[in-house]
């Protein structure tokens, strides 16, 4: 079964900090690998990588992926006490489904 | 444009009892997946459907759940004599049609939370 491992899985900083999550995944039937924001309701959709080395942006918010290594990486700078949920990284493989990791709970202080 | 709708949003049901959990995808969307999420755990993959098509269910457990996605109306996941360990957070998302090897990112609706008393 396909896996995909999040660390850390708690964070908690400050207001103004730049945190980094990371995302390794297994290589079986890879498509994509996509990030999401989970704020005690439905996962909001941030990134989808399917190529390596090709950074996305979105505001304060960056991701790459490294398909030679399998991991995928989400920045956050600057960051806001809104920015506080799980973030949810998931493999997609042939066939469309998605495979979750557990999550990376951070946590930003005032 | 309203985004994907499930309802309802939270459920309660004694042991043995039946759930229904629908999911209305986005406008234009054809490609229909639930998840669950256990308390304390990840979301996990349970089926893929398509119009009137079950296109993966290898995440779905054998016995008591099923699901559907009729030509008109919302897809349905039904769990049969429900049990304490059934209660969870049931996600679906959606998806367009897309053809072979290009890329479309899921979009998830708000959840039915389930309790099984």
């Amino acid at each position: 079964e396909d896996k995909v491992v999040q660390s850390p899985l708690s964070l908690v900083v400050h207001e103004g900090d730049t945190v980094t999550l990371n995302c390794s995944y297994e290589v079986t039937n890879f498509r994509s690998l996509l990030w999401y924001k989970q704020e005690k309701k439905a996962p909001t959709f941030l990134f989808m990588l399917t190529s390596s080395g090709i950074e996305k942006k979105s505001g304060r918010l960056s991701s790459i992926l490294d398909k030679k290594e399998l991991f995928s990486i989400l920045n956050i700078t600057a960051t806001q006490t809104g920015d506080s949920a799980v973030y949810l990284c998931a493999q997609e493989t042939s066939g469309s489904r998605l495979t979750f990791g557990e999550g990376t709970q951070l946590t930003v202080n005032p | 444009n309203a985004g994907v709708m499930q309802n309802p949003r939270h459920l309660v049901r004694r042991r043995g009892q039946e759930a229904r959990l629908r999911c209305s995808p986005m406008k234009g969307h054809s490609h229909v997946y639930w998840y669950r999420q256990l308390p304390e755990e990840g979301l996990k993959f349970m089926v893929y459907l398509q119009k009137e098509n079950i296109i993966d269910e290898s995440g779905m457990p054998k016995e008591r759940f099923s699901a559907e996605f009729p030509k008109e109306g919302p897809s349905i996941l039904r769990i049969q004599q429900v049990v304490r360990g059934d209660s969870a957070a049931y996600f679906c998302a959606s998806s367009p049609w897309f053809r072979a090897g290009s890329y479309n990112e899921q979009f998830f609706g708000p959840g039915t939370r389930l309790t099984v008393l």
